[in-house]
């Protein structure tokens, strides 16, 4: 499919519960890069993936964020345990390495952590 | 000083005008950059990439590259209601590394 897809699109959780985000690239691409959109702070990048290794999570919170890809068609980014101020649409994108650095959004899931 | 940086806006246009945005950036070694538009309450979406300096047209929209000064710009011609969104800009090497978006610049386009 020629499209990011993102689940689940919306997720309402209260503090302290694990939240679970997933990602099936592009067929085909290789790379894979998780953001995170804030009014205040606007579009971050998390960590991204080549090839399913992890190359920088520099820009996620250790401590209770985590990224893998169980394999070339899933992404996963969880949280443990949630915060209100992880509150934010994360997104998801993907691109062919080094063919292009074009980056591809998926919808995104919303998530709100009371 | 923010990586890439761009006029929050909003910035508004008649219907028909050319729309200039513009965006600057501090690390003189990026290579790639990119114009994505996102819609309210919907994901980024590519638009244009540019390289190398000087122009590159697609359709209604002409990006412009300069790297002795820093800055990349998109032009919207014949701007349309349609085209109301916010526009990030983005840029950084062509790995990945280093690589940031702007906080974007809202248009409004008016009837």
């Amino acid at each position: 499919d020629a499209r990011v897809t993102q689940t689940p699109r919306h997720k309402v959780t209260e503090m302290g519960q694990e939240v679970t985000m997933r990602c099936q690239p592009i067929l085909g691409h290789n790379t894979v890069f998780w953001y995170r959109q804030t009014m205040m702070q606007g579009l971050e990048l998390l960590a991204y993936f080549r090839n399913r290794a992890p190359l920088d999570d520099s820009g996620m919170p250790k401590d209770r964020f985590s990224a893998e890809m169980p394999d070339a068609t899933l992404a996963t980014l969880k949280i443990q345990p949630s915060e209100p101020r992880d509150s934010a649409v994360y997104f998801c994108a993907s691109g062919l390495f080094p063919d292009s650095n074009e980056q591809f959004f998926g919808p995104g899931t919303r998530l709100t952590v009371l | 000083q923010k990586e890439v940086e761009q006029n929050s806006g909003p910035l508004s246009v008649p219907e028909g005008a050319i729309a200039s945005l513009n965006c600057t950036y501090s690390d003189r070694g990026s290579q790639s950059f990119f114009w994505y538009r996102q819609y309210s309450g919907k994901s980024p979406e590519l638009i244009m990439s540019i390289y190398s300096n000087g122009d590159k047209e697609d359709g209604r929209f002409t990006a412009q590259l300069n790297k002795a000064s820093q800055y990349v710009s998109l032009l919207i011609r014949d701007s349309q209601p349609s085209d109301s969104a916010t526009y990030l800009c983005a840029g950084g090497l062509y790995n990945f590394n280093k690589f940031y978006f702007g906080s974007g610049t809202k248009l409004n386009v008016k009837p």
